[in-house]
């Protein structure tokens, strides 16, 4: 079965500072799909941002960028210039292509400081 | 107006009864799915629907039904509620793929927390 690890429970950054979020999965599929899903204290899933397998080029959206380094099965997320709503609940997960079945890792709790 | 509304927002219940938690959608989206949050797990795949006639049983159905009414309208039900079902119960929608096979993002409900006593 596929896997996917945050391997960081928690993090915490400085409002305005970067931090760096981990995410590693296990697959031999070719195709698949990657995701970083936001969940704030209202609960809501946001999605984040999505990378395709298939692109060699990272995905970018705003402040946040993945670092996707595909031969070591690695999804990073970076927050840049952090804000006091970026505290929330962040899921890495994994699609293979066109089974449009998510796989979600556990979760990392991320902290703004002021 | 939310795309994707799950009702009721939050159920407290006793052991023993039968539960239905609704969504419906005004995204027109054919796919719709419904996933189960436990803290310290993520989120799991209870069901998924590929459009009204099309139901299949994710990585955690037992004990789960569902029914797929109409295209914008995907109930989950436990027939028999039981305390390790207390959890944040969420439903999806997707669009179909795109040519090419290129799987469309998941848009998800605000969730139903969902406590058994």
């Amino acid at each position: 079965a596929q896997t996917v690890t945050q391997s960081q429970p928690e993090m915490s950054v400085q409002e305005a500072e970067t931090v760096t979020l981990s995410c590693t999965y296990d697959t031999s599929e070719s195709d698949y799909y990657l995701f970083w899903y936001k969940q704030p204290p209202s609960r809501q899933m946001i999605l984040v941002i999505r990378q395709e397998a298939y692109k060699q080029q990272n995905a970018t959206e705003n402040r946040f960028s993945v670092n996707f380094q595909k031969a070591a099965k690695s999804f990073s997320l970076k927050i840049s210039d952090s804000q006091l709503g970026d505290a929330a609940m962040y899921f890495c997960a994994w699609e293979k292509g066109g089974s449009e079945k998510l796989v979600f890792g556990k979760g990392t709790k991320l902290t703004v400081n002021p | 107006d939310a795309d994707v509304t799950q009702t009721p927002r939050n159920r407290i219940t006793k052991t023993g009864k039968r539960i239905m938690l609704e969504c419906s959608q005004t995204k027109g989206h054919d796919r719709m799915y419904w996933y189960r949050q436990d803290p310290g797990l993520g989120l799991r795949l209870i069901y998924y629907s590929f459009d009204v006639k099309d139901i299949n049983k994710g990585e955690i159905s037992d004990g789960y039904s569902v029914s797929r009414q109409a295209q914008a309208k995907f109930s989950l039900s436990l027939e028999s509620a039981i305390p390790n079902q207390t959890a944040l119960y969420f439903c999806a929608t997707s669009d179909r793929p795109r040519a090419g096979g290129r799987s469309q993002p998941q848009h998800f409900g605000d969730g139903t927390r969902l406590s058994i006593l």
